[in-house]
């Protein structure tokens, strides 16, 4: 049940957009976005809810679509501080059991 | 200061010796988590608790042991550790329950199993 992301990498000059993709082959209840930075903890961006509620705290957006079980994340104008790892995550339909997929790397040069 | 703390943050020990990886978080969330982290595959769930006393099985569950009995303390038991079982180890708490709400992730912790 582990969502697939796409891309596996990208690079990024400051100042340039990104999308990063995530989806899944079972039905999504919701989508949690995060970041981490190399040798720390991950850390939390935002969920979207089916429904379409939105629950986030930085000025980054992302979308859901629940038919195609589908969530894309988008950067905009990127900043040298997104550099690092970004992880969609699902709950399974319990709500109990949690799946992070296997990860985008970001990388933003001057 | 809000926080979920771990220890150890790095470990190395030898094929067979129980360790115990603790786990505590100072926010009073129901729901805790404990993750691996390991190249080329992301954070994979080992356990889950909903509370005090009901826990369960993520995705990973073989050869790791934990309990809850207080809301606070999530610990991560190996009764006989592998090297299989060397990776990243993160713990994460969550107020209410885990599916629709934020995680709140411990620092982590470093095993190598030798």
């Amino acid at each position: 049940q582990q969502p697939v992301q796409s891309p596996q990498a990208v690079i990024l000059r400051e100042g340039e957009d990104a999308v990063i993709n995530c989806s899944s082959s079972k039905a999504l209840y919701s989508v949690h976005w995060y970041r981490q930075k190399h040798g720390e903890a991950p850390v939390f961006l935002m969920i979207l809810l089916k429904g379409g509620e939105q629950k986030g705290h930085e000025k980054i957006s992302a979308s859901f679509n629940e038919k195609k079980q589908q969530s894309s994340l988008y950067l905009t104008a990127s900043q040298l501080s997104y550099s690092g790892t970004y992880f969609c995550g699902t709950a399974s339909n319990t709500g109990n059991q949690f799946y992070f997929g296997t990860g985008t790397s970001l990388t933003v040069i001057p | 200061e809000a926080q979920v703390t771990q220890n150890p943050r790095y470990l190395i020990t030898v094929t067979g010796k129980k360790l115990t990886v603790t786990c505590s978080q100072n926010m009073n969330h129901e729901y805790m988590s404990w993750y691996r982290q390991d190249p080329g595959l992301g954070l994979r769930q080992i356990y889950y608790s909903m509370n005090v006393e009901v826990t369960d099985k993520g995705d990973v569950p073989e050869g790791y042991k934990v309990s809850r009995k207080e809301k606070r303390n999530f610990p991560l038991i190996l009764e006989s550790p592998s090297p299989n079982q060397t990776s990243l180890y993160f713990c994460a708490s969550s107020p209410g329950q885990g599916a629709t709400n934020e995680q709140f992730f411990g620092p982590g912790t470093r095993l190598t199993v030798l």
